[in-house]
């Protein structure tokens, strides 16, 4: 059974630039979460897909952030433009449930390098 | 605040070193904890969790974690380490809402 796998593993845009990256979740999970890691910080929570309803999007840093899951399979987390700051790894984890009681499963991370 | 802080944030060992890394959770509520590991260019995986029941809890390749309710802690241990341990560290659970510590960066030399 595959993983949840994410697209690009690493990307560097220039600031302004818009990056769009993908998460494939577990098939069959129908809960979908984005993540981000900011150097030497701790990861954060962004926002939580229940099939392709946003759950959860307190975690989102502001507007140029955009979240995806049309028809409830892979997501898309799109940033636009892009900023110095939004550099990091972002993580996106799938679960079967939610909540208390379930376990999320990670991907690789794509890393953003935003010059 | 909900919050789960780890202690260190670099850990250098040599082989068969005794390893404890420290976690500490504040949440006022029933509590799910994992622990999971990052090799170099991989995905987070899972070493282990706890929901309930017995608070030492085994997980893969030798780790074990304690769940100390009055501590508010959830240390990870293993007896010997190994060189292949060498990865990241993160405590994560609370809640309904997961959160992360900020990382262990393991270091085993050979």
């Amino acid at each position: 059974e595959a993983g949840v796998t994410q697209f690009p593993s690493h990307s560097v845009i220039e600031k302004g630039q818009t990056v769009t990256l993908r998460c494939d979740p577990i098939s069959g999970h129908d809960n979908l979460y984005w993540y981000r890691r900011v150097m030497g910080k701790e990861i954060k929570f962004l926002l939580h897909f229940v099939k392709e309803s946003k759950q959860d999007e307190s975690g989102m840093p502001n507007n140029r952030f955009l979240a995806e899951r049309t028809g409830g399979t892979y997501s898309t987390l799109k940033v636009q433009p892009a900023e110095l700051e939004d550099s990091g790894v972002y993580f996106c984890a799938s679960s079967q449930g939610s909540g208390v009681g379930n376990i999320q499963y990670f991907g690789a991370g794509t890393r953003l390098s935003v010059l | 605040a909900q919050s789960v802080s780890q202690h260190n944030h670099h850990v250098i060992l040599s082989e068969a070193a005794s390893l404890e890394l420290g976690c500490n959770y504040s949440y006022g509520g029933t509590v799910n904890l994992f622990w999971y590991v990052q090799y170099p260019g991989q995905h987070l995986q899972l070493l282990l969790k706890y929901f309930s029941g017995d608070p030492l809890v085994k997980g893969i390749k030798g780790f074990e974690a304690e769940f100390i309710k009055s501590k508010f802690s959830f240390n990870l241990r293993k007896p010997s380490v190994q060189w292949s341990d060498t990865a990241e560290y993160f405590c994560a659970g609370l809640g309904w809402d997961m959160r992360f510590g900020a990382g262990t960066r393991l270091t085993v030399k050979p």
